[in-house]
């Protein structure tokens, strides 16, 4: 069975930093990117970051780039997110999750990525 | 970059009703959508892929379809645990975005 947990969520103020940890387990984590979402305080779901199965290349929203760095240990089966310069609107529970592909028939095959599964999140306050 | 418009923000229904949840994109998605279902407090789980592929271990009430640049996620006969928050997510530009909709709330009427 798929699991992660997710860690290292806490209470910071502004310009702070934060490192969250995320611990796989019940599948082979250097087969599968890897993602970060975010959903802050009654508020709806958003993407943060996504790196490769082997951590060569890093995807980030607009407002977290220069700021937060996701990498991985494959040999630890963790997955990281950095996060520096923290401001009040980082504010909300951090998921990882991992990535799924799958091919569909539209007149062609084509991949299609989801979200299979999600740890339970970690919790980030940013406030003085 | 891709906008997904989901709609509507809220919708109240009883048990054993049927009620449907759309996301509109601007621009064809050829790979389709995801939606994912989440309980207060918890994490979000997969539904559907593809549009239309029902994730492992999800109900046969939930379903999805597609037409151009319009996904619907319908819920038959809803169920007291189905009264929940619903959202969609696209990944056309993968692995350089994910984009969720904005999310619906199942409420009971």
């Amino acid at each position: 069975e798929v699991h992660l947990v997710e860690s290292g969520g806490d209470l910071v103020q502004p310009g702070g930093s934060l490192r969250l940890s995320c611990a796989a387990s019940g599948f082979i984590f250097s087969s599968h990117w890897m993602s970060w979402v975010r959903q802050a305080p009654g508020k709806g779901l958003e993407w943060v970051a996504n790196i490769k199965e082997d951590g060569s290349e890093m995807f980030y929203v607009d407002s977290a780039k220069g700021r937060f760095t996701i990498s991985r240990d494959n040999a630890e089966n963790s997955l990281y997110l950095q996060m520096n310069s923290l401001r009040g609107e980082d504010t909300g529970v951090y998921f990882c999750a991992r990535v799924e592909s799958n091919l569909v028939w539209v007149g062609q095959l084509l991949k299609t990525y989801y979200l299979d599964s999600w740890g339970q999140g970690t919790l980030v306050t940013v406030s003085s | 970059d891709i906008q997904m418009t989901q709609s509507p923000s809220s919708v109240s229904a009883s048990v054993g009703d049927s009620v449907t949840i759309t996301c509109r994109a601007s621009q064809r998605i050829p790979g389709g959508l995801a939606w994912y279902q989440q309980k207060p407090g918890k994490a979000p789980k997969l539904l559907i892929f593809g549009s239309g592929s029902l994730h492992g271990g999800v109900p046969s009430r939930f379903s999805g379809t597609e037409s151009g640049t319009h996904f619907t996620l319908t819920i038959s006969s809803l169920q007291p645990e189905d009264f929940v928050t619903y959202y969609c997510q696209e990944a056309d530009n993968f692995p350089s975005r994910l984009t969720f909709g904005g999310g619906t709330r199942v409420e009971i009427k």
